[in-house]
């Protein structure tokens, strides 16, 4: 089974530009999660899809932060545009349905905004 | 709100000893997860713990779960090199989200 997969794995852009991350979570699997963790700081949730439904985004830090999830398959986060206090690592996660299965994360895309 | 807090944050410690990291709660949770973490790589869950009272061992790790006191632990035995990473534990905050701890990096020397 091929685990949650994340693209680019690093990203460098700078100050206003703009960077679309992509999440390909495991097959089968109808949640799909993005957390953050910026450096020195806890991972922190940003939002939860079920399938293609946005179920929770009360994570997004504003309105520069724009989360897809296509036909309930793979998810895409863009920041546009991009600001210095964004850059951290970006993991997506993924479950299948039930509320107590772990989370499968994927090896997150570091972002650095210069 | 829930907050959760790890302690220690940094812990380096020798081969064949052994340790405990805490993790405690703020609010009521229903579940608690541990996860690992190797640098560069993906966070690998480790141990779901549902229930107060509940514990849970893989190897050299077991992890504790005591609801009342909202605290979970994990506790390496007899440490190897090899689990040499960072810990995270999590708590849930209603059905899906997960609210994490700071993590714990651990070291082990030879």
């Amino acid at each position: 089974e091929a685990g949650v997969t994340q693209f680019p794995s690093h990203s460098v852009i700078e100050k206003g530009q703009t960077v679309t991350l992509r999440c390909d979570p495991i097959s089968g699997h109808d949640n799909l999660y993005w957390y953050r963790r910026v450096m020195g700081k806890e991972i922190k949730f940003l939002l939860h899809f079920v399938k293609e439904s946005k179920q929770d985004e009360s994570g997004m830090p504003n309105n520069r932060f724009l989360a897809e999830r296509t036909g309930g398959t793979y998810s895409t986060l863009k920041v546009q545009p991009a600001e210095l206090e964004d850059s951290g690592v970006y993991f997506c996660a993924s479950s299948p349905q039930g509320t107590y299965s772990p989370l499968h994360f994927g090896n997150g895309t570091r972002l650095t905004v210069t | 709100e829930l907050k959760v807090e790890q302690n220690p944050l940094f812990l380096s410690m020798q081969e064949g000893k052994n340790y405990t990291i805490y993790c405690n709660y703020s609010t009521t949770s229903d579940r608690l997860y541990w996860y690992r973490q190797d640098p560069g790589k993906s966070l690998e869950s480790l141990f779901v713990l549902l229930s107060n009272g509940a514990v849970k061992q893989e190897g050299r790790l077991m992890a504790s779960l005591d609801t009342k006191a909202r605290l979970s632990t994990l506790h390496i035995t007899a440490a190897v090199h090899d689990l040499s990473a960072t810990y995270f534990c999590a708590a849930a905050q209603g059905a899906q989200k997960l609210v994490f701890g700071q993590g714990t990096r651990l070291t082990i020397n030879p």
